[in-house]
């Protein structure tokens, strides 16, 4: 059974770093045809593609918020990391991190970590 | 970018009705369209891949068509626990992976 299991503050302030972390299981982060992406939701919003990542470490990001997002992966501990940096509050929202097989459909989805921007 | 645009914004309609959705994107993207569903406070469900093939679990109520830029979910019969919001997304081009901005099913 494949499960996300996501974790990252609530909180954070303006000008910050926002670090989120999901932790996978149920299938392998080495498998070369499995992505991880995450996708956010501002309340009462429609989704929004964040960034993906591949086994071989291939990466890509919405335009939008390339200069201010990374995604790495750390195999061993089956965990994928986003990070963006210089939140403001426009960036609250719902982030969810997501199975993409060969990069297609978002076929499992991570509980969601509802990340308020605010002073 | 790839725009998708659903149509209607909301649907307001009763137990038993049939559900029309619509999907149109600002170019052709064949058949690489999916269609999730989100209820309140869930993370999104894939119900179609590929415009018109049913992922596991999603009942045969449920029917996508369509291809190039114009697409169509189907819901035969609704049942109480239809009623939610509906999402397209594209695989076609990416980056961006795009989804459309939703479509409300509401209870008339």
């Amino acid at each position: 059974q494949v499960t996300l299991k996501q974790s990252g503050p609530v909180l954070v302030r303006p000008t910050e770093t926002l670090t989120l972390t999901c932790t996978v299981s149920g299938f392998s982060l080495r498998d070369p045809k499995m992505a991880v992406s995450w996708v956010r939701q501002p309340p009462g919003k429609a989704l929004e593609w964040l960034a993906l990542i591949f086994s071989n470490d291939e990466v890509s990001y919405s335009p939008s918020l390339k200069t201010r997002l990374t995604i790495s992966e750390d195999i061993s501990k089956s965990q994928v990391v986003l990070t963006m940096t210089n939140v403001d509050p426009v960036d609250t929202a719902t982030y969810y991190c997501a199975q993409l097989p060969s990069g297609d459909y978002f076929n499992s989805w991570g509980q969601g970590t509802v990340v308020a921007v605010s002073a | 970018e790839i725009v998708l645009t659903q149509s209607p914004a909301t649907l307001s309609l009763s137990p038993g009705e049939r559900a029309t959705l619509s999907c149109r994107a600002s170019e052709n993207i064949f058949t690489y369209l999916g269609w999730y569903q989100q209820k309140p406070g869930q993370a999104p469900r894939l119900l179609i891949y590929d415009a018109s093939n049913r992922a596991t679990d999603t009942p045969d109520r449920f029917s996508g068509s369509g291809s190039g830029t114009d697409f169509t979910l189907t819901i035969s019969s609704l049942e109480p626990e239809d009623f939610a919001v509906y999402y397209c997304q594209q695989r076609k081009n990416w980056p961006p992976i795009t989804f459309g901005q939703g479509t409300r099913l509401e209870i008339k």
